[in-house]
């Protein structure tokens, strides 16, 4: 029924390693976003994908390399974690089509560095 | 890149009373979205706004698209304790991608019952 899903809801890990989030939604969106919240709640884009191309790439670390296999899923990798990453990651997806469409969020992983 | 002001940051109100936030850009916007977070989960869609002027409920909420295109207020009428959340205003700003929203700071409401 989920139609944006992410996993994991929860990662905790150690400053250094690497870790991977997944994204799939069931709506039959072209489009697919990450963005960041902040522990201020702000939410800022960091990519997005139209049906499997890179469509927006603010600045954000090159340790952060976002894959999209289908149209229907998008992974975010992140290299040699920060402190500073500590964040909530969402998800979201949009129809395509160029007219403004609103996005559906997923509901988040909380990615903490120890 | 554009911000969008939103106010209040934070509202304290007692149950049944009507609620009124906002959100103002420094240019002109092509969509103006409006979102709630409960704790623990993801924005969900309230109110999509596509045309200056445009008024558009949905249950005890009211969302108008300014005429000036550069903001838009939501309207909580007759409040409940589950309208506890953080409201995000978004947008497409015109001229910029179709893709990107740029999102408001956010208005944290709490509601005693």
């Amino acid at each position: 029924d989920t139609a944006v899903s992410q996993t994991p809801k929860y990662l905790v890990t150690q400053m250094g390693n690497d870790k991977s989030i997944k994204c799939e939604q069931n709506l039959g969106h072209d489009t697919m976003y990450w963005y960041k919240q902040d522990s201020k709640k702000f939410l800022k884009i960091m990519f997005s994908y139209n049906n499997k191309e890179l469509i927006i790439n603010e600045t954000v670390p090159n340790r952060f390399s976002p894959k999209s296999p289908d149209k229907a899923h998008l992974n975010l990798h992140i290299n040699s974690l920060e402190l500073g990453d500590s964040a909530v990651y969402f998800c979201a997806s949009s129809q395509f089509g160029g007219s403004n469409q609103p996005q559906h969020f997923g509901d988040g992983t909380r990615l903490s560095i120890l | 890149g554009q911000q969008l002001n939103q106010s209040p940051q934070s509202m304290f109100i007692q149950e049944g009373e009507d609620v009124s936030m906002n959100c103002t850009s420094s240019s002109i916007f092509n969509t103006w979205l409006w979102y709630k977070q409960d704790p623990g989960e993801g924005p969900v869609l309230l109110i999509a706004l596509y045309k200056a002027g445009e008024l558009t409920s949905n249950g005890r909420l009211t969302a108008q698209f300014g005429i000036t295109r550069k903001d838009s207020f939501l309207n909580i009428s007759a409040s409940i304790p589950s309208d506890v959340g953080i409201y995000f205003c978004a947008g497409h700003e015109s001229g910029g991608s179709n893709y990107k929203l740029t999102f408001g700071k956010g208005t944290l409401l709490t509601v005693n019952p």
